[in-house]
């Protein structure tokens, strides 16, 4: 049973234009929820975060957005570079049991120059 | 450098063989976490310790894999008597702990390569 999905496993785009990566889970006790980027032969970097009781937290061109209701959450990127293609993986912990993630499996993003 | 660091990167060894991983944390982070990932897929929970006391393991954590963080400081990964199935990327993170909001940061992982 998965508790974390990310349905597409690539995403190509082209510079300039938006990225959006799509995320979604099962278990409500989840309550935090983090993004992380990886390139080859490196481990995950951290990229953003949301709390359960926001919405959406941005910084930079990278904004987070959390649906509750629909346990979904997105990433967009804006403007998209390619610097940017990367694995994208999504991640979720419930705070009773704080930092133990669970990821999904991974988006593949190519932004084309 | 202060980010978690890991040791090696790279190991190859024969079926049968023990191996053991190093992971260095960030220095004030008190929580300390192993995954383990294959290809194709995100990394997978294998244990945890917060302090030098392991809190939580994995039941993909058979009694063939060990870990162990004395002192609280860096922690070891064991695994024994290795198997062609246990060939991944083993990672290492460390977080400060908060409730509800604790990010880990990673260090680069351990390729394991039993061949």
């Amino acid at each position: 049973d998965q508790q974390v999905k990310q349905n597409s496993p690539s995403l190509s785009v082209q510079e300039g234009r938006i990225s959006i990566l799509n995320c979604d889970y099962t278990n409500s006790m989840f309550d935090y929820f983090l993004w992380y980027k990886k390139y080859p032969a490196e481990g995950p970097t951290f990229l953003i975060s949301i709390s359960s009781i926001k919405d959406k937290n941005e910084d930079g061109r990278f904004t987070v957005f959390l649906n509750k209701s629909a346990k979904h959450l997105s990433l967009h990127i804006v403007p998209s570079q390619p610097g940017d293609s990367a694995v994208y993986f999504c991640a979720a912990s419930a705070g009773t049991n704080a930092g133990k993630s669970t990821f999904g499996d991974g988006t593949t993003l190519t932004v084309k120059p | 450098d202060t980010g978690v660091s890991q040791n090696p990167r790279h190991k190859i060894t024969k079926r049968g063989q023990n191996v053991t991983f190093r992971c260095d944390p960030i220095s004030e982070h008190n929580r300390l976490y192993w995954y383990r990932q294959t290809l194709g897929q995100g990394p997978e929970f294998l244990t945890y310790f917060q302090n030098e006391a392991q809190l939580e393991k994995s039941r993909l954590l058979s009694d063939r894999f060990s870990a162990e963080r004395p002192k609280g400081s860096f922690s070891t990964l064991e695994i024994q008597r290795t198997e062609q199935g246990d060939s991944a990327m083993y990672l290492c993170a460390s977080s400060l702990g908060l409730t509800g909001s604790d990010t880990q940061y990673f260090g680069p992982g351990t390729r394991l390569t039993v061949l």
